[in-house]
């Protein structure tokens, strides 16, 4: 149980064009989801907290016009990266938070999208 | 803040020896911490976790201690194998919320 999907595992694309990152809850229902970009040999970065049904909370330097996120449902995010550029060449990787009452809730982790751009 | 820059620092141990790998987290105020192993182009994968009421929690092959004192975690892995080698971050949660920030990593590489 508990599985991250992401969808695409990978994705090329030309400079200026947007790209769009799935990322669902195969087997629970996720109230939280986040995101986070990592950089080759580098750590996770946090960029946003996504609660279904509400706006998401970005971290500070995240523009959030550049990083849609859309939580419209208890198993699906999506991360629209609007206007890419070879910058945002990134590694993109989610996690979900069961909805329980518990407070220490593990985040099961997505496998990542590569975004290289062109 | 962004690790911008910076690289992974590495540890190398021979098969069968024990890995231990440390972690200094940033905020006194957290009070959960996960380590995670994560494979090239994977995601992060949980191995264990340890609250702040605790010093240390055992796992199979794998033992947590945390030092609140000095802010410190370690992740200490038994009779390392080939297939441990990864980079393994710590990660610190801070606000009921389930924010996690994720320190800077270390590649662990085995030799057989």
């Amino acid at each position: 149980g508990a599985v991250v999907s992401q969808h695409p595992s990978w994705v090329i694309c030309k400079s200026g064009t947007s790209v769009k990152i799935e990322c669902r809850s195969l087997d629970f229902q996720a109230t939280t989801m986040f995101w986070y970009r990592q950089f080759p040999k580098q750590s996770l970065m946090l960029m946003a907290t996504s609660n279904e049904g509400s706006k998401a909370t970005y971290e500070q330097g995240v523009e959030k016009d550049k990083f849609l996120i859309n939580h419209a449902s208890l198993t699906l995010s999506t991360l629209t990266v609007t206007s890419a550029h070879p910058e945002d060449s990134s590694f993109y990787i989610c996690s979900a938070r069961e909805r329980t009452g518990v407070a220490y809730n593990e985040q099961f982790f997505g496998p990542g999208t590569r975004l290289t751009v062109l | 803040g962004e690790n911008v820059g910076l690289h992974l620092p590495t540890l190398s141990v021979q098969e069968g020896d024990n890995s231990i790998i440390n972690c200094a987290y940033s905020n006194s105020a957290s009070d959960y911490f996960i380590w995670y192993k994560q494979e090239s182009g994977k995601g992060p994968q949980f191995i264990i976790d340890i609250r702040s009421n605790m010093d240390k929690r055992q796992g199979q092959r794998v033992t947590v201690l945390l030092n609140k004192t000095v802010k410190h975690l370690s992740l200490q892995i038994a009779a390392t194998q080939p297939g441990d080698s990864a980079v393994y971050f710590c990660a610190e949660n801070y606000n009921q919320g389930g924010k996690l920030i994720f320190g800077q990593g270390t590649e662990l590489s085995v030799k057989p």
